[in-house]
């Protein structure tokens, strides 16, 4: 267990509907990293957060927004959902967000658009 | 990020060793050596990391050569929860741009058998 969790485990939606993933970090974590895992892709960074502000993004499409509250705790929200946005997004956490720091991940949300 | 190639898959018989090989040819400096798993779409795990001298804890070994082209993970006593795919990563300072994601490539499957 890493201590980051991430709801829900499961997530099955239609095309063009609109859902919210959640992650919770581990204690005492400022930053927060989202990551895809899609069949053809691997896994590929999202986007950053550090103690609330956006820090870096990566190949994270437009549909796709995320934000880091007060608590720390972040939600990834995708809209407009397509078949090709079904996949295993993963949440990750680490102290400070530096670069020696180690990232810990979630368990993960299977998302799956019909 | 430094490209690190890892063979595509590796058998190792339970209780042996497994060395998993990474080559990371154009590491700079500054450029850390991380490793972590995946088991079957759980979320990947920290397993170590260094930085030019070799490391070691509870789960495996990390040499790095004194060259730091290359490195090997080492799992001394491998059993068949060590089935996962394996990813090495050199991570690079992202705070001047693009963030401290982290960028897993294919890794490598690494299947223990009886």
């Amino acid at each position: 267990d890493s201590g980051v969790t991430q709801t829900p485990k499961h997530l099955i939606t239609a095309t063009g509907q609109r859902v919210t993933l959640r992650c919770s970090p581990r204690s005492g974590d400022l930053s927060v990293y989202w990551y895809q895992q899609s069949l053809d892709q691997g896994l590929q960074f999202l986007i950053q957060y550090y103690n609330g502000e956006e820090r870096a993004k990566g190949n994270i499409l437009e549909r796709f927004s995320a934000q880091q509250f007060p608590d720390l705790h972040s939600e990834l929200n995708l809209s407009s959902l397509e078949l090709g946005d079904s996949a295993l997004y993963f949440c990750a956490s680490s102290v400070r967000g530096h670069y020696t720091d180690t990232q810990y991940f979630g368990p993960g949300t299977r998302l799956t658009v019909l | 990020d430094a490209k690190t190639t890892q063979p595509p898959s590796m058998d190792c018989a339970e209780g042996r060793a497994a060395n998993l090989p990474c080559n990371h040819s154009t590491i700079s400096g500054n450029e850390y050596v991380y490793w972590y798993r995946q088991i079957h779409s759980q979320g990947p795990q920290y397993i170590i990391h260094g930085l030019k001298n070799n490391e070691t804890n509870e789960m495996a070994s990390l040499i790095i050569t004194e060259d730091r082209k290359s490195s090997t993970l080492i799992l001394p006593h491998a059993t068949l929860r060590d089935t996962a795919v394996y990813y090495c990563i050199v991570r690079v300072d992202g705070f001047a741009g693009g963030g401290n994601k982290l960028t897993f490539g294919t890794g490598t499957q690494l299947k223990v058998e009886l």
